[in-house]
């Protein structure tokens, strides 16, 4: 069964850059049924999507982060990372790796069917 | 931008059924989405493309769609459906959007 495991720091200075890798188990990053992203969560913003990517490329950015986000796949490793500049302690929350289905009955969509359990990242001195 | 409203909170007796709306605030035709997060747990999909299900997600959850409105429907609610719900779209700004979310309640 397939699964997504985040990992990376859970503290980052104000100002530095926030770093995420995603492993995929059970599936390939090179499908082409699938695209995958990065969601976060905070009690006071909810759930907020950063942005999702294909193997083949084409990132797609939130326009709240595209200034400061860069998503990439590594499909030798079968995982995918995001990067988030200029972090203030408003970017505090936990972090979701997803894979987002592209279609279904022939019609393009926008659903996360696979999250990974999520990763608490602070923002803090 | 665009803004999904959903009820903060439902409340429903075991074995009744739960309805939770979500609303967008202007007005098109959307796809809507829906998750459901348990305590200390990730959000897992339940309802897809507005009507359909992800497998493994039983028969009691469904929804409805209409315009820019939508609802989440399950019936015979048992105890272990009791979680934080959210709706979910596709902007055509190019954005995702997600809903406030609704704790439901199993009294």
């Amino acid at each position: 069964q397939s699964h997504l495991q985040e990992s990376g720091p859970g503290l980052v200075k104000p100002s530095e850059t926030l770093s995420l890798t995603c492993q995929v188990f059970g599936d390939s990053i090179s499908t082409e049924t699938h695209y995958w992203g990065w969601i976060r969560q905070s009690p006071g913003r909810g759930l907020e999507y950063i942005g999702n990517i294909h193997h083949s490329g084409g990132p797609f950015y939130s326009r709240s982060f595209a200034s400061r986000v860069t998503l990439s796949v590594d499909r030798s490793k079968n995982q995918f990372s995001l990067k988030l500049n200029s972090v203030t302690a408003a970017d505090t929350a936990v972090y979701y790796c997803v894979r987002r289905m592209v279609s279904a009955r022939g019609v393009i969509v926008w659903f996360f069917d696979l999250w990974g359990r999520g990763t608490l990242v602070t923002v803090s001195s | 931008s665009y803004v999904l409203t959903q009820p903060p909170s439902v409340s429903v007796v075991p074995g009744q059924t739960a309805s939770i709306a979500c609303a967008g605030d202007s007005p098109g035709r959307k796809i809507f989405h829906w998750y459901q997060q348990k305590a200390g747990q990730a959000p897992r999909g339940v309802i897809y493309s507005d009507t359909d299900r992800p497998s493994g997600i039983p028969d009691r959850f469904s929804a409805s769609t209409s315009g820019n409105t939508a609802t989440l429907t399950i019936t015979r609610v048992e105890a272990g459906d009791e979680a934080d719900y959210f709706c979910q779209v596709w902007d055509a700004s190019g954005d995702v959007v997600f809903g406030g979310g609704t704790k439901l309640a199993v009294l």
